[in-house]
């Protein structure tokens, strides 16, 4: 398996763009999570789906930011508009179901707004 | 707000030493404890999951335990080698949430 795959790497946008950063998680993996890293706050949990159903999305810090999961295979998270302080890195994470299940991760997207 | 605590938040130590850090979190409606090892430049990967009090596990030089009454989980390198530098971030199963992780301790281990 490829593992976990997110889309772009890379991102560089200007204040106001629309963004929107894409995962893929592991074939037969149910549970899906959003996470942003940054100095401050380290790894913070934005939004988690089960079976492709948003399950908690507390984390998602405003209306600027939303999430879809329309299939198993698919998720994305959208900032619309983006401001400077999104900047970070945006990592997806998939797990088989349960709490005791592992998370892995994908390479994440390192998004600068400026 | 769930708060995962690590200590110490980095630390230096000479190859061959062994070396351990902290996680504290709130002991209610604990379900798992997860250890990620999270090199630079990569993505964060599970080390350990423990789920009961007293649990211990080991994978070569690293090893954790479990305190769930009280707690905290240990992790600990036996004989620190320069591969070894690496964040190490433990998170939280709590009944019903995702993971929630503490902050990391950066590892760096010198020749």
């Amino acid at each position: 398996d490829a593992g976990v795959i997110q889309s772009p790497r890379h991102e560089v946008t200007e204040m106001g763009q629309e963004v929107t950063l894409r995962c893929k998680p592991i074939s037969g993996h149910n549970s899906l999570f959003w996470y942003r890293q940054t100095m401050m706050r380290g790894l913070e949990l934005l939004i988690y789906f089960n079976n492709n159903v948003p399950i908690d999305d507390s984390g998602m810090p405003e209306d600027r930011f939303s999430a879809k999961m329309p299939n198993a295979s698919f998720s994305t998270l959208k900032i619309q508009p983006s401001e400077p302080r999104d900047s970070a890195v945006y990592f997806c994470a998939s797990s088989l179901e349960g709490s005791f299940e592992k998370l892995f991760f994908g390479s994440g997207t390192q998004l600068s707004v400026l | 707000i769930l708060n995962v605590e690590q200590s110490p938040q980095s630390l230096h130590v000479q190859e061959g030493d062994s070396t351990n850090f902290t996680c504290s979190f709130p002991s209610s409606n604990f379900y798992a404890l997860h250890w990620y090892r999270w090199e630079t430049a990569k993505s964060p990967e599970a080390l350990f999951v423990m789920t009961l009090n007293g649990d211990e596990k080991k994978k070569g030089r690293i090893s954790a335990t479990l305190n769930t009454k009280e707690g905290y989980s240990y992790l600990y390198i036996k004989g620190s080698q320069p591969e070894d530098s690496a964040t190490y971030l433990c998170a939280l199963n709590q009944a019903g949430t995702a993971l929630i992780f503490g902050k990391g301790t950066t590892l760096s281990v010198s020749s």
